[in-house]
């Protein structure tokens, strides 16, 4: 079994700041990370994924990721915000046969920029 | 087209009609994957195809939710008899088998 849990639901951070958004998960087999940006009204798209490779994982838009085993964690990190990163951000897990297997996401974190 | 297509992008149902949901996958994608996001919530999963046959439909929260994919490309979801709780955003996803999925715009259904 496979799941994710966001560490906060509401974000907010000053223009030009750190983002850090939380992600811990658990999962009985070697897990594959994700984290998908959703804008109102839009689908998922893909920031950045770890599919075992290296532990950094840089994404789109200057965001990264680092994979923790130790802390089962996979907190999604950005140097300075921006006023177009406000959107919901979603952590998710899976399998090793990604393409094959459902995505197990998180409930969520919405990041607010403030001016 | 370049991406994954759902329609309608919005669907307003009565108590007790039936609804049916179409998404088009990347072309070529073999994988298609079906969600259900309610307001304020993560999606969740349900239901798996891999190009026509339905692998994994233990998403699905009761009999009146079917889908199906017939010649391994469209699929489409069909809602019976819809109840209030099926409001949600359906998204729909596809991916070749070492990718990550693609994901739709949803179909924001409400039924009222």
């Amino acid at each position: 079994a496979q799941s994710v849990t966001q560490l906060g639901s509401h974000v907010s951070v000053s223009e030009g700041a750190l983002v850090l958004l939380r992600c811990n998960y658990s999962s009985s087999v070697p897990p594959y990370l994700f984290w998908y940006v959703q804008y109102p009204n839009q689908g998922l798209q893909l920031l950045l994924k770890y599919t075992s490779a290296a532990t950094l994982v840089k994404g789109i838009n200057g965001f990264e990721a680092e994979f923790k085993k130790s802390e089962t964690s996979f907190h999604l990190t950005k140097p300075s915000a921006h006023m177009s990163d406000a959107a919901e951000y979603f952590c998710a897990v899976s399998g090793f046969n990604f393409g094959n297997e459902k995505l197990t996401f998180g409930t969520g974190t919405r990041l607010t920029i403030i001016p | 087209g370049a991406g994954v297509s759902q329609s309608p992008r919005y669907k307003v149902a009565k108590r007790g009609q039936d609804v049916a949901l179409r998404c088009d996958p990347i072309s070529g994608h073999v994988s298609l994957f079906w969600y259900q996001q309610a307001l304020g919530q993560g999606p969740e999963f349900l239901t798996y195809f891999q190009n026509e046959a339905q692998l994994d439909k233990s998403g699905l929260p009761s009999d009146r939710f079917f889908a199906e994919r017939p010649e391994g490309s469209v699929s489409t979801l069909k809602i019976q008899r819809t109840q209030q709780e099926d409001s949600a955003v359906y998204l729909c996803a596809s991916s070749l088998r070492d990718t990550e999925a693609f994901f739709g715009q949803g179909t924001r259904l409400t039924v009222v």
